[in-house]
């Protein structure tokens, strides 16, 4: 079956470090995959995109990686502050026009 | 300019009634998507539109319906709901669809009683 894992726990991070998120995906050959940080009560909000013929991304304090061969994308913040602390979703898309959601890792930074 | 807007914000409705969502895409917007998220299933699909027409459906009951309007502005009905649509509703739009950032709106959260 076609599958998007994320780590359903909760990540808790000191500040200033780097939080690292899984995105894995069973059974899909995605064209793109996108990242979303979404806070309680709002919205998605779009951070990053990444083609399937990437191997990285950068923005700011952001990176994503994409790997088809393991079928996993990561998606790394550095230097996180608390107003990083946010649930943070992963989406695929098969060159469908459906985004296929997966069910989001909630990111904790403590100071 | 002005960001994607669902009205209502939140509603309550009891089972076998039926319901209409609204949102407003950002302007020059024309593809418009709905999503429905759930504790338990996360974001999920609905449908498209772009240009007044259905270009996208995910896996719902056909009591899940849409429509899209010349100004972009959609709308969403639930008709015959259940306690299982319960959820936050969300809509977002982009210029074109594919490959695009989509902007969400704030959503509207439905309890069905």
């Amino acid at each position: 079956s076609q599958k998007i894992e994320q780590n359903s726990e909760a990540l808790n991070i000191q500040e200033g470090k780097t939080a690292t998120l899984t995105c894995n995906y069973t059974n899909y050959s995605p064209a793109y995959l996108q990242w979303y940080r979404q806070d309680p009560g709002r919205g998605p909000v779009f951070l990053l995109l990444i083609r399937e013929n990437e191997k990285e991304k950068r923005k700011e304090r952001l990176k994503v990686t994409f790997d088809t061969t393991l079928k996993q994308s990561l998606f790394h913040i550095t230097a996180s502050q608390p107003a990083d602390s946010a649930t943070y979703l992963c989406a695929l898309d098969q060159n469908t026009d459906k985004l296929i959601f997966g069910t989001g890792t909630r990111l904790q930074v403590f100071p | 300019k002005a960001g994607v807007t669902q009205t209502p914000r939140y509603l309550i409705k009891t089972r076998g009634q039926q319901v209409t969502l609204s949102c407003s895409p950002i302007s020059g917007h024309r593809s418009v998507s709905w999503y429905q998220q759930t504790p338990g299933q996360g974001l999920q699909f609905l449908f498209e539109y772009f240009s007044e027409t259905q270009r996208n459906k995910g896996n719902f009951p056909g009591r899940f319906s849409g429509r899209q309007f010349s100004n972009s502005r959609s709308e969403m009905n639930v008709s015959t709901l259940e306690l299982g649509d319960s959820a936050l509703y969300l809509c977002a739009s982009s210029y074109a669809g594919r490959e695009e950032t989509q902007y969400f709106g704030p959503g509207t959260r439905l309890l069905v009683l």
